[in-house]
């Protein structure tokens, strides 16, 4: 059973600062995986798809790796703002299930000005 | 619409009362999802529709909960006699579809935040 595990938990960073939140994974036969955002309220916005074949992404101030054999993510955030300030979560498309994803539980992220 | 619409938004009822959530898919998005956010839980799957294949309903927790989706596109995920512990964000997700777009991310909507008295 694949299970997806998101590291810390909680980060707090001064405003300018780059950052790092980490994910991992046990199971490493996966299609894919998503980095989303949540807002307070809101539901997921899908930030960055890593395909199994590709070692990352990147997205603006965002770049997303990936390092399947191992079972691990990283999702870097470089300059933070105040308005990164959110729930980012890591979500794998195994390969036993193609369809539906396994998700961390998130790292919730504040940027302080 | 432009994205994945959920309703209502937020939903308030008493212990043993049925609940319908409503989801209204991506205009073409053939496969959908719902999902289950419990406080202090991670996201959990309930149930998967993919055009007009019978649904995955292995994610569904108990007997109560219950989803169809007509026509292939609007969907209802309906929990008879709520209990407390069904109280959670009800989430829903439509993508391009399975095997062919294995690849193609998953849209969210807001949610149904679902509190059972």
């Amino acid at each position: 059973k694949q299970e997806v595990t998101q590291i810390p938990a909680a980060l707090s960073v001064p405003e300018g600062e780059n950052l790092v939140l980490n994910c991992s994974f046990t199971d490493s036969a996966i299609y894919n995986l998503q980095w989303f955002r949540q807002d307070p309220g809101k539901g997921l916005t899908s930030l960055l798809l890593i395909q199994s074949s590709q070692r990352e992404q990147t997205s603006g101030r965002l770049n997303a790796s990936l390092d399947k054999s191992s079972g691990r993510s990283t999702l870097y955030i470089a300059a933070s703002q105040p308005g990164d300030s959110a729930t980012y979560l890591c979500a794998v498309r195994s390969g036993g299930s193609n369809y539906k994803l396994t998700f961390g539980k998130g790292t919730l992220l504040t940027v302080n000005p | 619409g432009a994205g994945v619409s959920q309703s209502p938004s937020n939903k308030v009822t008493e212990k043993g009362k049925d609940v319908e959530l409503r989801c209204d898919p991506i205009s073409g998005h053939t496969a959908l999802y719902w999902y289950r956010q419990s406080l202090g839980q991670g996201l959990e799957f309930l149930i998967y529709f993919q055009g007009n294949s019978a649904p995955d309903k292995s994610g569904l927790p108990s007997d109560r909960f219950s989803a169809e989706r007509t026509g292939g596109s609007v969907s209802t995920l309906t929990i008879q006699r709520t209990q407390q512990e069904d109280s959670a964000v009800y989430l829903c997700a439509s993508s391009l579809g399975s095997w062919a777009y294995s690849n193609q991310p998953q849209h969210f909507g807001d949610g149904t935040r679902l509190s059972i008295l």
